[in-house]
């Protein structure tokens, strides 16, 4: 599509409940990640996918969460027993490819207009 | 690990005001160093990028120098106007992967 799709745009969940977050990438980006942005705070790491590379899980907080991606295409985050402090922006991100030394002059993440997730 | 770093705001300047906005990073190796902006209501946008030092990233009036010997990238602009306002965010990517680290961002406000 012509840019990062997300949904859904909004979401509120009661606390204990399981949540999904879809994220369809650019066509042809072989770079997914995922990122959160509470309240105020500046965005954290969570996750990201590189071609059929192992994904790079380093910044997810706990094992409540979790994330998928089908080959180049399509990704979940899934949030399991939410609690209050999920409560955020969760935004997901695209690129042509995270590993390349030399990069195109337009390189750079397109970035979707992200979930708002409460937790109530 | 990584870090960035930015001033805190939120920053409120008059109209054709001159703006600073600081950034200091750690990183390893030959980061590249980006501004991203967030204008209200929207999606995070890339405003300017550097990709070695010395490097001046350039884009809509706005500036920003790599420097390496004081691990800074501040972003400036001669004359701010009302539409600039906006959150924005420095970030730093090194070379071996695409993960990027972001500062927690500054609230500009601009008025008339």
């Amino acid at each position: 599509g012509a840019g990062v799709s997300q949904s859904p745009s909004n979401k509120v969940t009661e606390k204990g409940k399981d949540v999904e977050l879809r994220c369809d990438p650019i066509s042809g980006h072989t770079a997914l990640y995922w990122y959160r942005q509470r309240l105020g705070q500046g965005l954290e790491f969570l996750i990201y996918f590189q071609g059929n590379s192992a994904p790079d899980k380093s910044g997810l907080p706990s094992d409540r969460f979790s994330a998928e991606r089908t080959g180049e295409s399509v990704s979940t985050l899934t949030i399991q027993r939410t609690q209050q402090e999920d409560s955020a922006v969760y935004l997901c991100a695209s690129s042509l490819s995270g590993l390349q030394p030399n990069l195109p002059s337009n390189y750079g993440y397109t970035f979707g207009s992200g979930t708002r997730l409460t937790v109530v | 690990g990584d870090s960035v770093t930015q001033m805190e705001g939120p920053v409120t300047l008059s109209e054709e005001a001159f703006l600073t906005i600081n950034c200091t990073y750690t990183a390893t190796g030959y980061p590249s160093l980006f501004w991203y902006v967030q204008y209200p209501g929207e999606g995070l946008q890339l405003l300017l990028k550097a990709t070695k030092a010395d490097d001046k990233g350039s884009n809509k009036g706005f500036e920003a120098t790599y420097r390496k010997e004081t691990t800074s990238f501040h972003l400036e602009k001669g004359s701010v106007q009302v539409s600039d306002s906006a959150v924005y965010f420095c970030a730093l990517r090194r070379g071996n992967t695409g993960k990027l680290i972001f500062g927690q961002g500054t609230t500009l406000q601009v008025k008339p």
